[in-house]
């Protein structure tokens, strides 16, 4: 059974920068896992923030950056603001059309 | 704009089965994937299956294999999802949400959730 890792908890002060990343247990994350990336606020569907690696949508901030990084997938916060707080969920494709969910990274800016 | 508004909350008891919709509008309903996504109280996201609207072909998770069933309906632009064989771990709040699959962009659109809620 395949698992994806994502830091379960992180801390960041406001203005600062984070790295969120999400890691495969087949081995290095590739452009081929198509990267998503989601956030979700409590009592909240999910929205999402990054495709296929790297690529913003529309609503996405700037402050928000995705890349792979040491053969994991990663979501870079830069210039965090008060109301990223949040979980952070990435999402990996399989051979086979799978898909399987990181854990999420519970952000708290303090 | 693109919208997936889903059906009401479900109470169901155990051995019972559920039967999620899922009313997309605001693009072309063939055009795009649909997945179902689940979170239990508390917990992280679950991948369930998606179905391909225009094709009517699936792909479910292996957990969820022999108890899902995804299904379409064209004419009203609607997604099913159905589990069978409901236990109390089946309790949570299901998802459906869109892809563009040329893009890769998976899960671009949420619907508002569903709590299913199994109980004896």
């Amino acid at each position: 059974q395949t698992v994806v890792t994502q830091e379960p908890s992180l801390t960041v002060s406001p203005g600062g920068t984070v790295t969120l990343t999400c890691a495969s247990s087949t081995g290095a994350v590739t452009s081929g896992h198509y990267p998503n990336w989601f956030q979700q606020k409590p009592g909240q569907a999910p929205r999402a923030l990054i495709y296929a690696t790297s690529n913003k949508y529309s609503w996405t901030p700037a402050r928000f950056s995705g890349s792979l990084l040491g053969g994991k997938a990663a979501l870079t916060l830069s210039g965090v603001q008060p109301e990223d707080e949040a979980e952070y969920h990435c999402l990996l494709y399989y051979a086979g059309s799978l898909l399987v969910f990181g854990g999420g990274t519970k952000l708290t800016v303090l | 704009q693109v919208q997936l508004v889903q059906s009401g909350a479900e109470v169901k008891k155990p051995g019972a089965s559920v039967k999620v919709s899922c009313k997309a509008s605001g693009y072309t309903f063939a055009g795009y994937f649909i997945h179902w996504v689940r979170q239990a109280p508390g917990q992280g996201l679950e991948w369930m299956g998606r179905i391909n609207p225009y094709s009517v072909g699936t792909n479910y998770a292996q957990k969820f294999q022999g108890r899902i069933t995804m299904t379409r309906d064209t004419s009203i632009s609607t997604v099913y999802m159905e589990l069978s064989s409901l236990t109390s771990d089946d309790t949570a709040v299901y998802y459906c949400a869109r892809e563009d699959s040329d893009s890769g962009a998976r899960g671009d659109y949420w619907g508002q959730g569903t709590l299913v809620t199994v109980s004896s």
